[in-house]
Protein backbone atom coordinates (compact mmCIF):
# COMPACT_ATOMS: atom_id res chain seq x y z
CA UNK A 1 0.00 0.00 0.00
CA UNK A 2 1.13 2.98 -0.56
CA UNK A 3 1.90 5.54 2.52
CA UNK A 4 1.85 9.11 2.56
CA UNK A 5 3.23 10.43 5.41
CA UNK A 6 2.77 14.44 6.44
CA UNK A 7 5.20 14.66 9.34
CA UNK A 8 2.76 16.98 12.01
CA UNK A 9 -0.86 16.00 12.77
CA UNK A 10 -1.54 19.28 14.55
CA UNK A 11 0.43 22.40 14.47
CA UNK A 12 0.30 25.86 16.20
CA UNK A 13 2.68 28.28 14.73
CA UNK A 14 2.72 32.43 15.53
CA UNK A 15 2.20 34.95 13.27
CA UNK A 16 5.56 35.70 11.22
CA UNK A 17 7.14 32.97 11.98
CA UNK A 18 8.56 30.89 9.16
CA UNK A 19 6.55 27.26 9.17
CA UNK A 20 7.63 24.23 7.26
CA UNK A 21 5.20 21.44 6.46
CA UNK A 22 6.89 17.74 5.74
CA UNK A 23 5.43 15.46 3.36
CA UNK A 24 6.89 11.85 2.52
CA UNK A 25 5.98 9.01 -0.06
CA UNK A 26 7.27 5.60 0.04
CA UNK A 27 5.85 4.75 -3.43
CA UNK A 28 8.70 6.06 -5.95
CA UNK A 29 6.06 8.50 -7.13
CA UNK A 30 6.94 11.26 -9.84
CA UNK A 31 3.98 13.50 -8.59
CA UNK A 32 3.52 15.22 -5.37
CA UNK A 33 0.80 17.70 -4.28
CA UNK A 34 0.12 20.06 -1.37
CA UNK A 35 -3.42 21.64 -1.18
CA UNK A 36 -4.88 23.29 1.63
CA UNK A 37 -8.86 22.52 2.71
CA UNK A 38 -11.15 24.83 4.19
CA UNK A 39 -15.04 24.97 5.01
CA UNK A 40 -17.16 25.54 2.13
CA UNK A 41 -13.77 25.73 -0.47
CA UNK A 42 -13.42 22.04 -1.02
CA UNK A 43 -9.50 21.33 -1.77
CA UNK A 44 -6.95 23.88 -3.35
CA UNK A 45 -3.98 22.75 -5.05
CA UNK A 46 -1.10 25.48 -3.71
CA UNK A 47 1.63 23.86 -5.44
CA UNK A 48 3.02 21.15 -7.27
CA UNK A 49 5.66 18.81 -8.24
CA UNK A 50 6.65 16.54 -11.23
CA UNK A 51 10.02 15.55 -10.61
CA UNK A 52 12.82 16.96 -8.21
CA UNK A 53 13.47 20.29 -8.37
CA UNK A 54 10.90 20.98 -10.49
CA UNK A 55 8.08 22.56 -9.02
CA UNK A 56 4.60 24.59 -10.86
CA UNK A 57 1.88 26.76 -9.39
CA UNK A 58 -1.40 25.97 -8.34
CA UNK A 59 -4.28 27.61 -8.24
CA UNK A 60 -3.22 29.82 -4.61
CA UNK A 61 0.50 30.21 -4.25
CA UNK A 62 0.75 33.39 -2.92
CA UNK A 63 2.48 33.29 0.93
CA UNK A 64 3.54 29.84 0.11
CA UNK A 65 6.79 28.57 -1.38
CA UNK A 66 7.98 24.68 -1.28
CA UNK A 67 11.18 22.34 -1.95
CA UNK A 68 11.86 19.37 -3.35
CA UNK A 69 15.40 18.40 -2.83
CA UNK A 70 14.44 13.92 -3.40
CA UNK A 71 11.95 12.50 -4.76
CA UNK A 72 10.17 10.97 -2.03
CA UNK A 73 9.87 14.29 -0.18
CA UNK A 74 8.13 17.76 -0.38
CA UNK A 75 8.03 20.61 1.45
CA UNK A 76 5.76 23.16 2.00
CA UNK A 77 6.98 26.50 3.50
CA UNK A 78 5.12 29.50 4.78
CA UNK A 79 7.61 32.17 4.36
CA UNK A 80 6.06 34.41 6.97
CA UNK A 81 2.96 32.92 8.99
CA UNK A 82 -0.80 34.72 8.77
CA UNK A 83 -3.92 34.15 10.85
CA UNK A 84 -5.69 33.68 6.99
CA UNK A 85 -3.24 30.68 6.38
CA UNK A 86 -5.01 28.68 9.15
CA UNK A 87 -6.28 25.39 7.90
CA UNK A 88 -6.35 21.60 6.94
CA UNK A 89 -2.99 21.14 4.72
CA UNK A 90 -3.22 18.02 2.74
CA UNK A 91 -0.06 16.36 0.58
CA UNK A 92 -0.55 14.09 -1.91
CA UNK A 93 1.64 11.51 -4.75
CA UNK A 94 0.55 9.65 -7.88
CA UNK A 95 2.26 8.29 -10.91
CA UNK A 96 3.09 10.88 -13.71
CA UNK A 97 -0.57 10.57 -15.05
CA UNK A 98 0.60 10.22 -18.79
CA UNK A 99 1.33 6.71 -18.17
CA UNK A 100 -2.17 6.11 -17.65
CA UNK A 101 -4.61 6.93 -15.16
CA UNK A 102 -3.37 7.10 -11.75
CA UNK A 103 -5.19 8.05 -8.60
CA UNK A 104 -3.88 10.72 -5.99
CA UNK A 105 -3.06 9.34 -2.80
CA UNK A 106 -3.60 11.71 0.53
CA UNK A 107 -1.77 12.04 3.55
CA UNK A 108 -3.86 12.02 6.93
CA UNK A 109 -3.46 16.08 7.05
CA UNK A 110 -1.57 18.75 8.89
CA UNK A 111 -4.12 21.17 10.69
CA UNK A 112 -2.05 24.41 11.22
CA UNK A 113 -3.23 26.95 13.65
CA UNK A 114 -1.62 30.45 13.46
CA UNK A 115 -2.03 32.75 16.03
CA UNK B 1 -10.94 27.70 -9.44
CA UNK B 2 -13.09 24.90 -8.42
CA UNK B 3 -14.24 23.14 -11.37
CA UNK B 4 -16.55 20.70 -9.52
CA UNK B 5 -19.75 21.21 -7.90
CA UNK B 6 -21.19 18.44 -5.94
CA UNK B 7 -25.33 18.43 -5.05
CA UNK B 8 -26.51 18.20 -2.48
CA UNK B 9 -24.06 19.84 0.27
CA UNK B 10 -25.11 17.38 2.81
CA UNK B 11 -27.28 14.17 2.97
CA UNK B 12 -28.91 12.64 5.66
CA UNK B 13 -30.40 9.05 5.11
CA UNK B 14 -31.28 5.89 7.56
CA UNK B 15 -29.21 3.44 7.15
CA UNK B 16 -29.96 0.55 4.41
CA UNK B 17 -31.11 3.30 2.03
CA UNK B 18 -29.35 4.17 -1.28
CA UNK B 19 -27.29 7.14 -1.34
CA UNK B 20 -26.80 9.79 -4.43
CA UNK B 21 -24.51 12.26 -4.95
CA UNK B 22 -24.31 14.71 -7.85
CA UNK B 23 -21.06 16.37 -9.71
CA UNK B 24 -21.32 19.06 -12.12
CA UNK B 25 -18.10 20.32 -13.96
CA UNK B 26 -17.35 22.79 -16.68
CA UNK B 27 -14.42 22.14 -19.18
CA UNK B 28 -14.08 18.94 -21.16
CA UNK B 29 -12.15 16.22 -19.21
CA UNK B 30 -10.34 13.20 -19.73
CA UNK B 31 -11.73 11.19 -16.84
CA UNK B 32 -13.58 12.00 -13.46
CA UNK B 33 -12.45 10.69 -10.07
CA UNK B 34 -14.46 10.36 -6.40
CA UNK B 35 -12.76 10.30 -3.75
CA UNK B 36 -14.39 9.95 0.36
CA UNK B 37 -12.62 11.51 3.23
CA UNK B 38 -13.91 10.73 6.74
CA UNK B 39 -13.59 13.32 9.76
CA UNK B 40 -9.96 14.00 10.20
CA UNK B 41 -8.33 12.06 7.57
CA UNK B 42 -6.70 12.21 4.25
CA UNK B 43 -8.77 11.15 0.81
CA UNK B 44 -9.32 7.84 0.08
CA UNK B 45 -9.93 7.12 -4.16
CA UNK B 46 -12.99 4.96 -4.59
CA UNK B 47 -13.22 4.55 -8.36
CA UNK B 48 -12.56 6.80 -11.82
CA UNK B 49 -14.85 7.13 -14.75
CA UNK B 50 -13.15 7.52 -17.90
CA UNK B 51 -14.98 10.56 -20.52
CA UNK B 52 -15.79 7.99 -22.99
CA UNK B 53 -17.83 5.44 -20.71
CA UNK B 54 -20.95 6.14 -19.34
CA UNK B 55 -21.18 3.93 -15.87
CA UNK B 56 -19.00 1.96 -13.42
CA UNK B 57 -19.90 -0.17 -10.43
CA UNK B 58 -17.27 -1.13 -7.87
CA UNK B 59 -18.73 -3.53 -5.11
CA UNK B 60 -21.89 -0.93 -3.68
CA UNK B 61 -20.71 1.76 -5.84
CA UNK B 62 -22.49 2.93 -8.89
CA UNK B 63 -21.02 6.34 -11.55
CA UNK B 64 -22.63 7.70 -13.96
CA UNK B 65 -20.71 10.39 -16.10
CA UNK B 66 -22.49 12.41 -18.68
CA UNK B 67 -20.36 14.58 -20.69
CA UNK B 68 -22.95 16.34 -22.97
CA UNK B 69 -24.33 17.52 -19.27
CA UNK B 70 -21.17 17.45 -17.60
CA UNK B 71 -22.46 15.72 -14.41
CA UNK B 72 -21.69 12.39 -12.74
CA UNK B 73 -23.20 10.88 -9.99
CA UNK B 74 -22.09 8.42 -7.22
CA UNK B 75 -24.28 5.95 -5.88
CA UNK B 76 -23.66 4.13 -3.40
CA UNK B 77 -26.57 1.32 -2.62
CA UNK B 78 -27.44 -0.57 0.49
CA UNK B 79 -25.36 2.46 2.89
CA UNK B 80 -23.92 1.67 6.20
CA UNK B 81 -23.01 3.62 9.16
CA UNK B 82 -19.17 3.11 7.71
CA UNK B 83 -20.16 4.84 4.47
CA UNK B 84 -21.04 8.31 6.82
CA UNK B 85 -18.00 10.81 5.21
CA UNK B 86 -17.48 13.42 2.69
CA UNK B 87 -17.49 12.78 -0.92
CA UNK B 88 -15.35 14.37 -3.33
CA UNK B 89 -15.75 14.55 -7.46
CA UNK B 90 -12.06 15.46 -9.03
CA UNK B 91 -12.02 16.24 -12.26
CA UNK B 92 -8.64 15.16 -14.50
CA UNK B 93 -9.41 18.41 -17.39
CA UNK B 94 -7.99 18.05 -20.82
CA UNK B 95 -5.58 20.74 -20.38
CA UNK B 96 -5.05 19.84 -16.77
CA UNK B 97 -1.42 19.17 -16.83
CA UNK B 98 -0.98 16.54 -14.48
CA UNK B 99 -3.31 18.62 -12.10
CA UNK B 100 -7.01 17.31 -10.44
CA UNK B 101 -9.78 19.56 -9.88
CA UNK B 102 -11.88 18.87 -6.70
CA UNK B 103 -15.45 19.66 -5.68
CA UNK B 104 -16.43 21.28 -2.24
CA UNK B 105 -17.97 17.63 -1.19
CA UNK B 106 -20.89 16.26 -0.39
CA UNK B 107 -21.04 15.48 3.36
CA UNK B 108 -23.08 12.08 4.18
CA UNK B 109 -24.74 10.93 7.47
CA UNK B 110 -26.35 7.31 7.51
CA UNK B 111 -28.14 7.22 10.67
CA UNK B 112 -28.34 3.76 12.20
Amino acid sequence: DVKVTQSSRYLVKRTGEKVFLECVQDMDHENMFWYRQDPGLGLRLIYFSYDVKMKEKGDIPEGYSVSREKKERFSLILESASTNQTSMYLCASSLLMWTGYQPQHFGDGTRLSIL
Amino acid sequence: SQQGEEDPQALSIQEGENATMNCSYKTSINNLQWYRQNSGRGLVHLILIRSNEREKHSGRLRVTLDTSKKSSSLLITASRAADTASYFCATDPLQGAQKLVFGQGTRLTINP
